[in-house]
């Protein structure tokens, strides 16, 4: 099993801060594999990124991901009241998908 | 417009049995796999299983490999999971998603389902 370790467990930021929430797989997975979800309380997940780099329909280009073999990031250029939330990288690569515990962003 | 709406979810007892259920509608529903992820409470996300399109592969986790059994009908775009022998360790809300492993990206999720094994 793939395991996702994120880093870190909480940023503690202010609005109009660039956020940058880490990846790391335990062994190297294609960069076609490799999402980042964002979820608000009471809600399901929401597609951000897929495929390390591509955002998903309707969302804004102040997301953005990248990486490569192990190491993946989630980049948010500039926080918004709105991004405040949990995010979760997930890989789809191997069975078992995986996901990793989970990066909070809390407003600082 | 994509939608997914589980249902069936519900407090059991040890060693009880489920079944969810997830319609979806919006999309064509043979054309994709189907996920199901579960969330306990305070937790992040867990892959549960997933089924191809035509449903002739299926995959699942090995905490719930031998005891549930992923299915679906595409005549009725539904998919299920039937759930056996629940542990408590079972508790979560169970989402059903689009897509799944290299099928494709879990892009539409549903509001979730919540489960709780209990006595």
């Amino acid at each position: 099993e793939i395991v996702l370790t994120q880093s870190p467990g909480t940023l503690s930021l202010s609005p109009g801060e660039r956020a940058t929430l880490s990846c790391r797989a335990s062994q190297s997975i294609s960069s076609s594999s490799l999402a980042w979800y964002q979820q608000k309380p009471g809600q399901a997940p929401r597609l951000l990124i897929y495929d390390t780099s591509n955002r998903a329909a309707g969302i804004p280009d102040r997301f953005s991901g990248g990486g490569s073999g192990t190491d993946f990031t989630l980049t948010i250029s500039r926080l918004e009241s709105d991004d405040f939330a949990v995010y979760y990288c997930q890989q789809r690569g191997d069975s078992p998908g995986t996901f990793g515990q989970g990066t909070k962003v809390e407003i600082k | 417009e994509v939608q997914l709406v589980e249902s069936g979810g519900d407090l059991v007892q040890p060693g009880g049995s489920l079944r969810l259920s997830c319609t979806a509608s919006g999309f064509f529903f043979s054309s994709y796999a189907m996920t199901w992820v579960r969330q306990p409470t305070g937790k992040g996300p867990e892959w549960v299983s997933v089924i191809s399109g035509s449903g002739a592969s299926t995959y699942y986790a090995d905490s719930v490999k031998g005891r549930f059994t992923i299915s679906r009908d595409n005549s009725k775009s539904k998919v299920y999971l039937e759930m056996n022998s629940l542990r408590a360790e079972d508790t979560a809300v169970y989402y059903c998603a689009r897509g799944g492993l290299w099928f494709g990206i879990n892009d539409q999720w549903g509001q979730g389902t919540l489960v709780t094994v209990s006595s």
